[in-house]
């Protein structure tokens, strides 16, 4: 069975610090990496992919990915009360045409 | 306006009934997803369906049932049979199946279904 885990938070930080993601994966060969935003009751939207080792930024997000420790972070600059909701990361399963998500991870920033 | 979308919005189910949960998408999406989240949790897939007229199980596919008789359809029948159907449903399209690496996958509204 593959999995993926989050830590489940709330993870809580004040207006504008930065707040930081963590996702391990069991699928060594797993080879693209999602985070979706998820906002309480409504469905998950998608902030960020990487497949490729190292960072990728986006605004004020940045994905970093170690495929050899099979960890995914998402860093989150200049956090603001907007961004307060589920964080999750999802995993395409290698072989397979589908996504193995993890939990989430509740974040909650505070003005 | 492209889109997935999905009804209705709320369902309320007595048990022993079949219900269906409808999901159109006009992104002309080779692939189609249904999950399942419950509170606390991820989301976990039902069945998938990567062209017309083929779907597969997911992790959870047993009292679920799907057809894929169209490119932009892809309804499920939550049956009897599924002991605990309270859950959000949510409906998902991906351009290819997620052949290449950078291929996304996008989410409907999603149903909330009760059973009472």
């Amino acid at each position: 069975q593959k999995e993926v885990e989050q830590n489940s938070g709330p993870l809580s930080v004040p207006e504008g610090a930065i707040a930081s993601l963590n996702c391990t994966y069991s699928d060594r060969g797993s080879q693209s990496f999602f985070w979706y935003r998820q906002y309480s009751g409504k469905s998950p939207e998608l902030i960020m992919f990487i497949y490729s080792n190292g960072d990728k930024e986006d605004g004020r997000f940045t994905a970093q990915l170690n495929k050899a420790s099979q960890y995914v972070s998402l860093l989150i600059r200049d956090s603001q009360p907007s961004d307060s909701a589920t964080y999750l990361c999802a995993v395409r399963n290698s072989g397979y045409s589908t996504l193995t998500f993890g939990k989430g991870t509740m974040l909650l920033v505070s003005p | 306006d492209g889109g997935i979308t999905q009804s209705p919005k709320y369902l309320f189910r007595k048990e022993g009934q079949n219900v269906t949960l409808s999901c159109e998408q006009n992104l002309n999406h080779d692939a189609m997803y249904w999950y399942r989240q419950d509170p606390g949790q991820g989301l976990r897939l039902i069945y998938y369906s990567q062209i017309v007229n083929d779907f597969q199980k997911g992790d959870i596919a047993e009292g679920y049932s799907v057809s894929r008789e169209k490119k932009e359809s892809f309804p499920l029948t939550v049956t009897s049979a599924q002991k605990n159907p309270t859950a959000f449903y949510l409906c998902a399209s991906s351009i290819d199946g997620l052949v290449r690496p950078s291929s996304e996958q996008f989410f409907g509204p999603g149903t909330r279904l009760t059973v009472l």
